[in-house]
């Protein structure tokens, strides 16, 4: 089946710092990937996702690059703010087979520092 | 647009009290509806799926149920609360059929006390 795998947090940042949260998964065919932002007791938020190889998504500085070789989707930000803390999701969704239940991945924990 | 409503947004409830949140969404039709639970960690538990009116899928066997009376309603329930019971508990809603991102509810807060 599906599964996704994140680095483990919490990652702690001084502002201003570079921001890579690892991600890979195990699909079979061409799913369509997600990261997910969850400010503290809030619901779950799309932050950028890519529906097909070599894609790039991008939102509020953030990116990924779908990368089917290495079958990873990391999550990067040049320059992290303090309002950027938060818990990250990554997702996918669909591939072959045509599930059409998302599995995340456990989340990472973001820290930033003033 | 759309908008997903969940109510309440915080409760506080006696073990072996019953159990009902609710999920509503707007501005779409035939959604495919989760309930999702959060327990303190972050991590995200499927608790059930629907893809229409009266069809209920459950990931998790426990003692809660679910149901889907209206095309934009879906109910989480429980007879008895267990202590195992608290948590955050998520409702979400994504286009039939596709694999489209999932749009979230602001969650309800419950615990079991």
């Amino acid at each position: 089946g599906n599964s996704v795998t994140q680095m483990e947090g919490p990652v702690t940042l001084s502002e201003e710092a570079f921001l890579t949260i690892n991600c890979t998964y195990t699909a079979t065919g061409y799913p369509s990937l997600f990261w997910y932002v969850q400010y503290p007791g809030e619901g779950l938020q799309l932050l950028l996702k890519a529906t097909k190889a070599d894609d790039k998504g991008s939102n509020k500085g953030f990116e990924a690059t779908y990368r089917k070789e290495t079958t990873s989707f990391h999550l990067e930000k040049g320059s992290v703010q303090v309002s950027d803390s938060a818990v990250y999701f990554c997702a996918l969704s669909g591939g072959t087979g045509g599930s059409y239940i998302p599995t995340f991945g456990r989340g990472t924990s973001l820290i930033v520092h003033p | 647009s759309q908008t997903i409503h969940q109510w309440p947004a915080t409760l506080v409830q006696p073990v072996g009290s019953p159990l009902s949140l609710e999920c509503t969404v707007e501005g779409t039709s035939n959604p495919n509806l989760y309930w999702y639970r959060q327990a303190a960690g972050r991590g995200l538990q499927l608790l059930f799926y629907s893809v229409g009116i009266g069809q209920i899928s459950s990931e998790v066997p426990q003692n809660l149920s679910a149901s889907r009376p209206q095309d934009r309603q879906f109910i989480l329930s429980s007879k008895k609360l267990l202590l195992s019971d608290s948590g955050f508990y998520l409702c979400a809603w994504k286009k039939t059929g596709g694999v489209d991102e999932q749009y979230f509810g602001p969650g309800t807060r419950l615990t079991v006390t």
